[in-house]
């Protein structure tokens, strides 16, 4: 189970938008912020949006993130079929001494 | 440019102790604000955060095995260590680590911080 709440799964056709959530707390999203990895089949994660809505050079702004209280949502526009991959948001919780924790992952499929 | 290597045993009895190695370079664990971290996902599941360690050595670990894991730096050699004692089956899965970088600094500390780079990962498998 854990601790920030995401959909398993999620879908669209190519050129559509689709979002993605991720639901926390107070001592995790609600004060800190979020982080976005993608996870290509079969390969390493690799950081997608840093500090709630910062991309990284190379990143597409097809991709934007937001945050609002304790949750966050990542939007993908003008879908592709390369972007079929595992999405996961990931924040800092105050609590336990301060710690990472991660959503539980969702798979983008294009159909 | 930045890497990172893990490297270590891809089978370990249960009970045994995991001895893993992340091996840098494009970076150096003494620049103030950076840090490593662990993260392992079990086959098919999801992430799942280990530990972390700052350049100035503070270390931060998973509430649920905080009893089992240790995190060390070796800054001559560019290397972070993890182990992890008395394996499981569970425990079997890909293990990365990863470069962290602040989001925001001021002269005194920095925060929000993310993972910029990842290793490629290595598979460790837990059985007898």
């Amino acid at each position: 189970q854990s601790v920030l709440t995401q959909p398993p799964s999620a879908s669209g056709t190519p050129g559509q938008r689709v979002t993605i959530s991720c639901s926390g707390s107070s001592s995790n999203i609600g004060s800190n912020t979020v982080n976005w990895y993608q996870q290509l089949p079969g390969a390493a994660p690799r950081l997608l949006m840093y500090n709630n809505n910062y991309r990284p050079s190379g990143v597409p702004d097809r991709f934007s993130g937001s945050k609002s209280g304790t949750s966050a949502s990542l939007a993908i526009s003008g879908l592709q079929s390369e972007d079929e991959a595992d999405y996961y948001c990931a924040s800092w919780d105050d609590s336990l001494n301060g710690h990472v924790v991660f959503g539980g992952g969702t798979k983008l499929t294009v159909l | 440019q930045i890497t990172l290597k893990e490297s270590g045993p891809t089978l370990v009895k249960p009970t045994e102790t995991l001895t893993l190695t992340c091996t840098f370079s494009g970076f150096s664990l003494t620049t103030s604000g950076i840090g490593v971290a662990w993260i392992r996902q079990p086959p098919g599941k999801a992430l799942e955060w280990l530990a972390l360690i700052y350049w100035d050595d503070e270390q931060r670990y998973s509430p649920s095995l905080k009893s089992r894991l240790t995190i060390t730096k070796d800054t001559s050699k560019n290397q972070v260590v993890l182990t992890l004692t008395n394996m499981h089956p569970v425990d079997t899965g890909t293990y990365y680590c990863a470069h962290m970088s602040p989001a925001y600094c001021t002269p005194t500390n920095c925060s929000f911080y993310f993972f910029a780079y990842w290793g490629q990962g290595t598979l460790v498998t837990v059985s007898s």
